[in-house]
């Protein structure tokens, strides 16, 4: 069973543009939603993260919008660069215990220059 | 700033052999996590330390892995007769209770 499902599982953009990429959870038990950028050859690296009491977050380009009551969650690149082509996991845990990752299978984003 | 380390970045080795690999953790961090990544999948989580106590493990680490973390500093993972389907990224994390986990760029096994 896949506990958290990650969509699409690639996605070409021009630069400039806005990549957005999709997650839906099933544990209500999670508490704590981050995404990791992999590059090739590479472990994956914390991009940005959120908890369900906001609905919203903003980093730079990146924003995570999180609707709990769907349990769904996304992350929006703004002005995506050809720089950002990477592989982008969502992931979710549950704080307290082990705070062992659930990852999504990934998205792998092109940005064209 | 010294991220985590894992060594060796690649394994190549014959069905049924032993391998071991190795990471050391951001230093102060008493949490350590191994993962494992197939090909075009996320990350799957393999077992967890808090300091030196293995406090968790995946039914996916079958009897032929076996993880340590003496002192609470290193941790090796050693996989006993290697199979085809044991050839992936292994990946190892660490974090201090509830703060981000880190990566490092993991060691990438191939099994002949």
């Amino acid at each position: 069973q896949q506990q958290v499902k990650q969509s699409p599982q690639s996605l070409i953009v021009q630069k400039g543009g806005i990549s957005i990429i999709n997650c839906a959870y099933e544990n209500t038990a999670f508490d704590y939603f981050p995404w990791y950028q992999q590059f090739p050859g590479k472990g994956p690296a914390l991009l940005i993260a959120i908890r369900p009491d906001v609905s919203e977050k903003k980093e730079g380009r990146f924003t995570i919008s999180f609707n709990k009551s769907a349990k769904q969650f996304s992350l929006h690149i703004m002005d995506s660069q050809p720089g950002d082509s990477a592989t982008y996991f969502c992931a979710a845990l549950t704080q307290g215990g082990s705070e062992k990752l659930v990852f999504g299978k990934g998205m792998k984003l092109t940005v064209n220059p | 700033d010294t991220g985590v380390s894992q060594d060796p970045r690649h394994k190549i080795t014959k069905r049924g052999q032993n391998v071991t690999f190795r990471c050391d953790p951001i230093s102060e961090h008493n949490r350590l996590y191994w993962y494992r990544q197939t090909l075009g999948q996320g990350p799957e989580f393999l077992t967890y330390f808090q300091n030196e106590a293995q406090l968790e493990k995946s039914r996916l680490l079958s009897d032929r892995f076996s993880a340590e973390r003496p002192k609470g500093s290193f941790s090796t993972l050693e996989i006993q007769r290697t199979e085809q389907g044991d050839s992936a990224m292994y990946l190892c994390a660490s974090s201090l209770e509830n703060q981000p986990q880190h990566f490092g760029d993991g060691t990438r096994l191939s099994i002949l």
